[in-house]
């Protein structure tokens, strides 16, 4: 069965450090990944997302990804992390089977980020 | 933008009672999902509907079921509430086709069963 693994529960960092979020997937094929973020008190929101092309993806607030087929990983990463980026991560993967694709997604268990001033 | 209402942000019930959570989105979305969030475990998908008055088992289905009688609006439905159903719900939807991954959520409902 596909899964999604978030080795590390909670990590901190000071405030200005770089910051690298973990995600590994179990799947044969090339899935959609995705990475979600939710801050305290909220829904998700979609941070970035890659589906085929370049490995190296951007998204909002600064963030990027890079999609490593060897290591079946997907890292979220920020150069220099600002308070307000503390939050929940998230990193999700949509099963591909063939052409089939149900529009569902299958979520990691979550990386807890606390920011130190 | 894209707008995904649940009707409360906290819910207080009682063990056995008939709980409705509710959902509605402003997009025009052929999806739609309810997941449980628990910590640890990630979000959980619970439901799912591709399509007016069709609907798809999540991965733990027990103990809950769903109904969509309109295109935008999406209700979970606990039957019976019962202390191990306290926990984070939360809606989301996406279009079919190409864009059908990208989900768009709501702020979610923090149930409680006493």
């Amino acid at each position: 069965a596909q899964s999604v693994t978030q080795p590390d529960i909670h990590i901190t960092v000071s405030e200005g450090a770089s910051l690298e979020l973990r995600c590994n997937y179990s799947y044969g094929a090339t899935p959609y990944l995705f990475w979600y973020v939710q801050s305290p008190g909220q829904g998700l929101q979609l941070l970035l997302k890659y589906f085929s092309g370049d490995t190296l993806v951007q998204g909002i607030k600064g963030f990027e990804a890079e999609f490593k087929r060897s290591q079946s990983s997907f890292n979220l990463r920020k150069p220099s992390v600002h308070w307000s980026d503390a939050a929940e991560y998230f990193c999700a993967v949509a099963p591909i089977h063939g052409s089939s694709n149900t529009g569902k997604l299958i979520f990691g268990q979550g990386t807890t980020l606390q920011v130190k001033p | 933008d894209v707008k995904v209402t649940q009707s409360s942000r906290y819910l207080v019930k009682r063990t056995g009672e008939k709980v409705f959570l509710e959902c509605v989105q402003d997009m025009d979305h052929e999806n739609m999902f309810w997941y449980r969030q628990d910590p640890g475990l990630g979000l959980r998908l619970i439901y799912f509907s591709y399509d007016v008055k069709m609907k798809e088992k999540g991965d733990i289905p027990e103990g809950y079921s769903v109904s969509r009688e309109k295109k935008e609006r999406f209700s979970l439905i606990l039957e019976s509430a019962s202390t191990n159903q306290t926990s984070m719900y939360l809606c989301a939807s996406s279009f079919r086709g190409a864009r059908k991954n990208i989900q768009y959520f709501g702020a979610g409902t923090r149930l409680s069963v006493l």
